[in-house]
């Protein structure tokens, strides 16, 4: 399976800043996914990452919050704005490899952010 | 949309013994069914999924069996060892997929 690289591992950050996280992909990949996984919680799917064309958000999740670009098909990057300690977080990146949404998603180690 | 329900939310099973771990969703249009596991300070991990024309599916140790009329499906895992141990989710997918609260399983030595 695709090799999922993100970067960075981990930060922790002051509150009112932005950070902005990778994922690589070694190879070519149809779909990348960014999910949210809260301290000791289950994952959220924040975003679908469209290369070429806007990210499709879910419910609760908005662009001016974490806005996402997808330049071609191996990259990607999440940007979580304005933080507060709310944003304390796992975020990771997932990939699927064929078009289809019902597929096997490959993930990430994810990046761990504080904000204090 | 999809609500995917777990349980148990941990388990603890002395080395050796199976462990059983069951989730049930909300939307019977739900195709596919994968269960990740996640060890601390890593992404999760696929480690067995299931399509919803099949009832059951197993490889080595790790099993999955789904029943669709009741639409519910479980991850087995026998002869269980410590390094078995992590947190599991499982997943439910129609559009996108929705995950399960997760189960935290101990295998002690």
């Amino acid at each position: 399976s695709a090799v999922i690289s993100q970067k960075p591992s981990r930060d922790i950050c002051q509150r009112g800043t932005s950070l902005t996280i990778q994922c690589q992909v070694d190879s070519q990949v149809t779909m990348m996914f960014w999910y949210r996984q809260q301290p000791g919680q289950s994952l959220t799917l924040i975003a679908t990452a469209n290369q070429g064309s806007e990210a499709t958000y879910e419910s609760g999740f908005v662009i001016d919050k974490f806005p996402i670009s997808r330049p071609n098909l191996t990259f990607s990057t999440l940007t979580v704005s304005n933080m507060s300690p709310e944003d304390s977080s796992i975020y990771l990146c997932s990939v699927g490899t064929t078009g289809d949404s019902n597929q096997p998603q490959h993930f990430g180690d994810g990046t761990r952010l504080s904000i204090l | 949309g999809e609500n995917v329900e777990q349980h148990p939310s941990t388990l603890s099973v002395q080395e050796g013994d199976s462990a059983v771990i069951k989730c049930t969703y909300s939307d019977s249009a739900s195709n596919y069914f994968p269960w990740y596991k996640q060890e601390l300070g890593k992404g999760p991990q696929l480690i067995i999924d299931i399509r919803s024309n099949v009832g059951e599916k197993k490889d080595q140790r790790i099993a999955v069996t789904l029943n669709k009329t009741a639409k519910h499906f479980s991850l087995h895992i026998t002869e269980t060892q410590p390094e078995d141990s992590a947190v599991y989710f499982c997943a439910a997918s129609i559009r996108d997929m929705r995950f399960g609260a997760g189960t935290r399983l101990t295998v002690k030595p």
